[in-house]
């Protein structure tokens, strides 16, 4: 079965400072991919998703950045933090058939100070 | 922008009445799902409907799905405290990989 994880689980970043959020996946090839953000109270904006190696679509345009070097590896970036950025971000795979569930990793909450 | 929305944003119940959410979404799917999340956590995957199917059952869940008004419903059946969480809808379109979430109903189950 597939697995997710997601690292790290918390994370106080003051503003200015870069960003690097890991999500890999096991159990699976070939996943579409995807990082989330879920503000207090909210729902899940999506903000980046891959369908494969080096594919990256982005949803909102903002200060952070995705990368999938791996097959079942997808990095969340960003250079310069902002008060902003801070939240609840999740990764999550889906198999390429789409015709399934989507596995979620814990998340990461992130703070910007 | 989010394609799917919940109604209502909350929902207060007593131990073993059911509760009833729904969910509307504005162009056509593939798929929807419904997902639930405890306070802080990832997600868990509830039950996926098809486009083609109009109901199904998991255990107290049950979801309806009507394409022609765009809509979903989750009822969960003699609810227990332990069903307090966040519950989301989700959609896939044909030919896009995208996968929406709405803004989810809260569920507080009441001893």
């Amino acid at each position: 079965s597939q697995t997710i994880h997601q690292w790290p689980a918390t994370l106080v970043q003051p503003v200015g400072s870069p960003l690097s959020l890991e999500c890999t996946v096991e159990g699976t090839s070939n996943p579409n991919l995807y990082w989330y953000r879920q503000a207090a109270g909210r729902g899940l904006q999506l903000l980046f998703y891959s369908v494969g190696i080096g594919q990256i679509s982005s949803e909102v345009p903002q200060n952070l950045s995705a990368s999938r070097p791996q097959d079942r590896q997808f990095i969340l970036s960003s250079k310069k933090l902002l008060l902003s950025d801070s939240g609840f971000y999740l990764c999550a795979c889906l198999p390429a058939e789409m015709n399934t569930e989507a596995f979620f990793g814990q998340g990461t909450r992130l703070t910007v100070v | 922008s989010q394609q799917g929305e919940e109604d209502p944003q909350a929902l207060s119940i007593q131990e073993g009445e059911n509760a009833t959410m729904n969910c509307s979404y504005k162009t056509s799917i593939n798929n929807l799902q419904w997902y639930r999340q405890n306070s802080g956590r990832g997600l868990v995957h509830l039950i996926l409907i098809r486009s083609n199917e109009r109901e199904k059952h998991s255990g107290r869940l049950r979801v309806t799905l009507d394409t022609s008004k765009k809509s979903s419903s989750l009822l969960i059946t003699a609810s227990r405290a332990a069903d307090t969480a966040s519950y989301f809808c989700a959609t896939d379109a044909p030919n896009d990989y995208k996968l929406s979430f709405g803004a989810g109903t809260t569920v507080t189950v009441r001893a």
